[in-house]
């Protein structure tokens, strides 16, 4: 069957460490790959996305990897603040190519403490 | 101010009822998408639409239907609500095709007793 998994425990980590959450995925080929983030009460907002011709994408203190032959792709927040504690969802189309139907992963709640 | 807006806010609906629950964009999206968020689950996508007078199924569309009459609205009605379509309802939208950023709405949170 397919499916896409984070981490369902909450990742607790200090405030000015690298945060890096992991979504795998079996079953499917993806042309990319979507990361979200979901504050409590709140649709997710967009963050990054990336195809899977790329290694890697950054935005500012983001940085995504994707790995196709491991069906993998990690999101890393360097120097992270308190302000980035929140739930991470990643992202795909199943249909590769069909339109932009994603499918979700459960997320995983990220702290980030004083 | 640009964006989706969803209503109401939350509802607490009697089993049978029937429901619609409205989304809204200004962005001039042709593509919108109904979601389900429920603890455990993620969000699974209900319907969607790739532009104005179509629809599709997604991956748990049974007991909801949609219409898209025009570019900016979506609603999603339940026909005769369930204890198990107690959920919170996210709408949203994005440009038509692959490698888009989706858009979401504040959601809807449902509960029907």
């Amino acid at each position: 069957s397919q499916k896409i998994e984070q981490n369902s425990e909450a990742l607790n980590i200090q405030e000015g460490k690298t945060a890096t959450l992991t979504c795998n995925y079996t079953n499917y080929s993806p042309a990319y790959l979507q990361w979200y983030r979901q504050d409590p009460g709140r649709g997710p907002v967009f963050l990054l996305l990336i195809r899977e011709n790329e290694k890697e994408k950054r935005k500012e203190r983001l940085k995504v990897t994707f790995d196709t032959t491991l069906k993998q792709s990690l999101f890393h927040i360097t120097a992270s603040q308190p302000a980035d504690s929140a739930t991470y969802l990643c992202a795909l189309d199943p249909s590769a190519g069909g339109g932009n139907k994603l499918t979700f992963g459960t997320g995983t709640q990220l702290k980030v403490e004083l | 101010i640009a964006g989706i807006t969803q209503a109401p806010t939350s509802q607490i609906l009697a089993a049978g009822r029937r429901m619609t629950l409205r989304c809204t964009q200004d962005m001039r999206h042709n593509a919108m998408y109904w979601y389900r968020q429920d603890l455990g689950l993620g969000l699974r996508l209900i319907h969607y639409s790739n532009t104005a007078g179509t629809t599709g199924k997604g991956e748990v569309p049974d007991g909801y239907s949609v219409s898209r009459a025009n570019t900016d609205d979506f609603p999603l009605t339940l026909a005769s609500a369930v204890p198990s379509q107690t959920s919170v309802y996210f709408c949203a939208s994005s440009v038509e095709g692959s490698y888009n950023e989706q858009f979401f709405g504040p959601g809807t949170r449902l509960t029907v007793l």
